[in-house]
């Protein structure tokens, strides 16, 4: 098993561009979450969604979208980057036992 | 508001020694919570989890306590080495699966 995958590992983008990122798993979890990491903030809850078809906002969702359109996939979605969104993003999933299994991670820098 | 301490000081110990980790919460009256291990550029991996109704929890050379009293979780590595340096995250249960994390406590096992 993979695991939790993230692609791609790193990005740069322009003030204003738009860009996906893409988080699979193949534990058959039903739930999955994006976070952001930034030095000294912690890992922050961007968005979740608790299965298939649902998606829901977490603690600093605002620049961001997502959809899961498929159960073992869920996509991050910058429609305008802003420098504000470096950062680095994980994704997690869990399935009944609480404990979240996370991605190894995309490093993106916005110019 | 609901608020996870952990120091974010580097904790610098003797290999050998035992390093002890502190998470404190306020306004959270938490169901569980949770370690994690984090390496320099790679997502957190769960460790341990503790129950609201579990004092103590061990795995190895790893110990957890929580006290809901204190609001207070202890982290301890027994007989550290200095494959355990990395970042220590702890995590509580906000609502419906979602975790809140601190800002993580830096171990560094010298040889």
């Amino acid at each position: 098993n993979a695991g939790v995958t993230q692609t791609p590992k790193f990005r740069v983008l322009k003030t204003g561009q738009s860009m996906t990122l893409l988080c699979a798993q193949d534990m058959n979890h039903e739930y999955m979450y994006w976070y952001r990491q930034d030095p000294g903030m912690g890992l922050r809850l961007i968005h979740y969604s608790v299965g298939e078809g649902t998606t829901a906002k977490g603690e600093v969702p605002d620049g961001y979208n997502v959809s899961r359109l498929k159960k073992q996939n869920f996509l991050l979605g910058l429609e305008s980057a802003a420098p504000s969104q470096t950062s680095v993003y994980f994704c997690a999933s869990t399935g009944s036992g609480n404990e979240q299994f996370f991605g190894p991670g995309t490093r993106l820098t916005v110019l | 508001s609901q608020k996870i301490e952990q120091n974010s000081e580097a904790l610098n110990i003797q290999e050998g020694k035992t390093a002890t980790l502190t998470c404190n919460y306020t306004n959270y009256s938490p169901a569980y919570l949770q370690w994690y291990r984090q390496d320099p550029g790679r997502g957190p991996v769960f460790l341990l989890l503790i129950r609201e109704n579990e004092k103590e929890k061990r795995k190895e050379r790893l110990k957890v306590t929580f006290d809901t009293t204190l609001k207070q979780s202890l982290f301890h590595i027994t007989a550290s080495q200095p494959a355990d340096s990395a970042t220590y995250l702890c995590a509580l249960d906000a609502a419906g699966n979602m975790l809140t994390f601190g800002g993580g406590t830096r171990l560094m096992v010298k040889p």
